[in-house]
């Protein structure tokens, strides 16, 4: 039972560039959420999505960020237009029905814009 | 913003149980209590979550107050791989999404 699959785990990008993050949920898990941990700080929520839906996008950036979960396929984080600041480790997090039954986590993506 | 208060830092020496605080003075009738940890930079790792009663798994034990104003997470015998930043969380009513604090930063040295 695979857990929660993230890929790359590492990208480089150059400023101006889109990133693209990939998260396949747990089998069975159709809620995913993602987070961004900036260096030295905590994770902080972007978005909630679950099948085809964005249910909770309270923390994502207004502009160049934007998440996906088709009905096949992985969820995707995408970041166009990269700024320095963009760097950081992003997680992604399934559940199965809600958050009663708590996430797990994948090992994330490292993103560093150059 | 993190409903829950945790100190900062803790040391805990190697085969000792492990007590980390966890406040939550407003936390609604039907929200669980979650704890995380996050070693070094890896993804954070689920530990346990209970609502009224106590919880043990094999990792951890869960002691919710009667009030459930405030819970401990125990780590019966620490071990230097224990050594993580351990976050109390507390669902975000009517949503779905864990916010986390700023944790406690659980220090175990031989």
């Amino acid at each position: 039972n695979a857990g929660v699959m993230q890929n790359p785990r590492h990208l480089v990008r150059r400023r101006g560039q889109e990133a693209r993050l990939r998260c396949s949920p747990m089998k069975g898990h159709s809620h995913v959420y993602w987070y961004r941990q900036l260096p030295e700080e905590g994770l902080k929520f972007m978005v909630y999505l679950q099948k085809e839906n964005i249910i909770d996008e309270s923390g994502m950036p207004k502009e160049r960020f934007s998440a996906e979960f088709p009905k096949e396929g992985p969820s995707i984080l995408r970041i166009q237009q990269v700024v320095r600041g963009d760097s950081a480790a992003y997680f992604c997090a399934s559940s199965p029905r809600s958050a009663n039954y708590g996430y797990t986590f994948g090992s994330g993506t490292r993103l560093t814009v150059v | 913003d993190a409903k829950t208060t945790q100190p900062p830092s803790m040391d805990c020496a190697e085969g000792r149980a492990a007590n980390l605080p966890c406040n939550h003075s407003t936390i609604s009738g039907n929200e669980y209590v979650y704890w995380y940890r996050q070693i070094h930079s890896q993804g954070p790792q689920y530990i346990i979550h209970g609502l009224k009663n106590n919880e043990t798994n094999e990792m951890a034990s869960l002691i919710i107050t009667e009030d459930r104003k405030s819970s401990t997470l125990i780590l019966p015998h620490a071990t230097l791989r224990d050594t993580a930043v351990y976050y109390c969380i507390v669902r975000v009513e009517g949503t779905d999404k864990l916010i986390f604090g700023t944790g406690t930063r659980l220090q175990v040295f031989p």
